[in-house]
């Protein structure tokens, strides 16, 4: 079955720590981005990386990192700097071309304890 | 760079009702405009796009949206809502093509009555 996997589903973290969301795709797509969700605020971005070994910051990058160092992966680390990790996140992947829409996988909820 | 808004954060239908969500788009440039439904704690999943094509677009589920360049608008409708289409919508925009990136609405919670 082709898609995207994130990894946990849920997450506990304390204060001050560092934790890495996983996100892995199985559909040859280029492309893959990081969005965080909040109640009322829609998606926004973090990172987005358009091919292997290149990524840019997004419109909320502060206190995230990224990494790209396969097709597949884009593992997100929430970092101690982040103020309010608390939050869903949702990691995507779209082929080339403008045109096409993103794929979504089954986020991951953070919770900061 | 392009915008979304989504009038509207909560609307409310009966059963066999229309559905009517409204989306406005800002873009230089021709755009390419997506809905997505999310359903509690899930992913968002891809009900219908406009790429240029025909304007009326037909989606997933009964959805179908009417892109108006004139009015700078996308809006999602159903003839008549059933229990299930009780989610989340977000419409979003794709038109910077340097950054390749969607644009979301804040999304308007659909809720449907017996």
């Amino acid at each position: 079955d082709g898609g995207i996997t994130q990894s946990p589903k849920y997450l506990f973290r304390k204060e001050g720590q560092n934790v890495t969301l996983s996100c892995e795709q199985n559909l040859n797509h280029d492309a893959m981005y990081w969005y965080r969700q909040d109640p009322g605020q829609g998606l926004r971005l973090i990172y987005y990386s358009q091919i292997v070994n290149d990524f840019q910051k997004g419109d909320i990058a502060e206190g995230y990192s990224v990494s790209r160092e396969k097709k597949e992966s884009f593992p997100l680390t929430v970092t101690s700097a982040q103020k309010n990790p608390t939050a869903f996140y949702l990691c995507a992947s779209k082929p080339s071309g403008s045109s096409h829409e993103q794929f979504f996988g089954p986020g991951t909820r953070l919770t900061v304890l | 760079a392009q915008s979304v808004t989504q009038l509207g954060s909560h609307v409310s239908v009966s059963e066999g009702a229309l559905v009517l969500l409204r989306c406005n788009y800002s873009s230089s440039v021709p755009p390419y405009l997506f809905w997505y439904v999310q359903y509690p704690n899930q992913g968002l999943q891809l009900l219908l796009k406009y790429t240029s094509a025909a304007t009326l677009v037909k989606g997933i589920n009964g959805f179908e949206a009417e892109f108006k360049k004139s009015e700078t608008s996308f809006h999602l409708t159903k003839p008549s809502a059933h229990m299930s289409d009780a989610a989340e919508y977000f419409c979003a925009v794709n038109s910077d093509t340097g950054r390749r990136a969607l644009t979301f609405g804040s999304g308007t919670r659909l809720q449907v009555q017996p």
